[in-house]
């Protein structure tokens, strides 16, 4: 059973930081592109980085580029974001999301932890 | 950015309706459009991806259509289980992007 379990959210002060981990399992970490999804309380879904299953590709949407840092361990099956410089807007819940590369949709969701930024 | 915008936002239906929610893409994203459904307090489930090809285990009362710029999914006969919220999102150019969601309420 494929199974995506974050941790590492919690209450943040603005301009601090978190690093944020994705435990996976149940499957072949590294045949899969992975990626994080964000959603602030009572909003909508926004995606925000993903990674190729060997690391060497990245991307980010523009709110979080130079501040977030997606990375991964094949051998520890776990998915990583370090986040920085964090500010009132990235409060949200912050899943941990599999991309199956032959369909291009994020096909398995972990929970979710929830990031707060506030003094 | 491409901008996915849904209709309706908010969507009141009965038990057996048949229900349709259209997403647009600002420009043509061939048939890169998937659909997921979220309920309160969990993770969002694929429903849908490639626009009209139903992910393992997803009931066939969903369906999805379109291509370019116009997208539907459609639930034949509302069931309880299905009141929640409907999201599409695009997967042909970076950023991705989400629609805003389209509630489903109970009538």
């Amino acid at each position: 059973e494929v199974q995506l379990v974050e941790s590492g959210g919690g209450l943040v002060q603005p301009g601090g930081s978190l690093r944020l981990s994705c435990a996976a399992s149940g499957f072949t970490f590294s045949n899969y592109w992975m990626s994080w999804v964000r959603q602030a309380p009572g909003k909508g879904l926004e995606w925000v980085a993903n990674i190729k299953q060997d690391g060497t590709e990245k991307y980010y949407v523009d709110s979080v580029k130079g501040r977030f840092t997606i990375t991964r361990d094949n051998a520890k099956n776990s998915l990583y974001l370090q986040m920085y410089s964090l500010r009132a807007e990235d409060t949200a819940v912050y899943y941990c999301a599999r991309t199956d590369a032959s369909i291009w949709s994020f096909d398995y969701w972990g929970p979710g932890t929830l990031v707060t930024v506030s003094s | 950015d491409i901008q996915m915008t849904q209709s309706p936002s908010t969507l009141s239906a009965s038990v057996g309706d048949r229900v349709t929610i259209t997403c647009r893409a600002s420009q043509s994203i061939s048939s890169w459009l998937a659909w997921y459904q979220q309920k309160p307090g969990k993770a969002p489930k694929l429903l849908i991806y490639k626009a009209s090809s139903l992910e393992s285990g997803v009931p066939s009362r969903f369906s999805g259509s379109g291509s370019g710029t116009e997208f539907t999914l459609t639930i034949s006969s509302l069931q309880p289980d299905d009141f929640a919220t409907y999201y599409c999102q695009q997967y042909n150019y970076y950023p991705l992007t989400f629609g805003g969601g389209t509630k489903v309420e109970i009538k």
